[in-house]
């Protein structure tokens, strides 16, 4: 397993302004993915971070609003940018351990945004 | 869109085997099937993924029906911590989990 970890573990913004989300992780991992998670709702995939390239965001998410770096194999950020009162969600990170048959995705706690 | 269908909800009794189950009848033959589950204001757990071959670990045991289109969690002793929403994922060779909805679990005592 993996221990992750991520600051802040929850904010008040105002909109207009941009929050920055740390995931650390205890080992060294290539692949880290972001997820948002909405009030009631389930988790959606924003986007993969690979150590070392872009990320690959998914349908409906771009990097001008939510910038991630991937500066080395345990850590990542994610940025909200330019916030507005929609993008009050939890934001999780997770890491992926293992492949094949023996993957799994680890995620950490999660950091609950409020914007007002 | 998620690939995997589950009912919304449902209720156990505290100590008591409970029997998750997850339709995925457009499955792909290397998609996994994968179990998460959430427990309320925390990050998604993982519990157990398997292919084809049935599937028991300290958590849970996974059946997978022989023509992989559906399978069934089986907690075998719910507890009240167990209560949490289940979510049955379909993994491929891109590494993407898609969660759908899940199935809001309830253990009572």
């Amino acid at each position: 397993s993996a221990v992750i970890s991520q600051k802040p573990s929850r904010d008040i913004c105002q909109r207009g302004t941009s929050l920055t989300i740390q995931c650390q992780v205890d080992s060294q991992v290539t692949m880290m993915f972001w997820y948002r998670q909405q009030p009631g709702q389930s988790l959606t995939l924003i986007a993969t971070a690979n150590q070392g390239s872009e990320a690959t965001y998914e349908s409906g998410f771009v990097i001008d609003k939510f910038p991630i770096s991937r500066p080395n194999l345990t850590f990542s950020t994610l940025t909200v940018s330019n916030m507005s009162p929609e993008d009050s969600s939890i934001y999780l990170c997770s890491v992926e351990l293992g492949a094949g048959s023996a993957y799994e995705q680890y995620f950490g706690p999660g950091t609950r945004l409020t914007v007002t | 869109d998620a690939k995997t269908t589950q009912p919304p909800s449902m209720d156990c009794a505290e100590g008591r085997a409970a029997n998750l189950p997850c339709n995925h009848s457009t499955i792909s033959g290397n998609e996994y099937v994968y179990w998460y589950r959430q427990i309320h204001s925390q990050g998604p757990q993982y519990i157990i993924h398997g292919l084809k071959n049935n599937e028991t670990n300290e958590m849970a045991s996974l059946i997978i029906t022989e023509d992989r289109k559906s399978s069934t969690l089986i907690l075998p002793h719910a507890t009240l911590r167990d209560t949490a929403v289940y979510y049955c994922i379909l993994m491929g060779d891109d590494y993407k989990l898609s969660f759908g909805a899940g199935t809001t679990v309830t253990v009572r005592a």
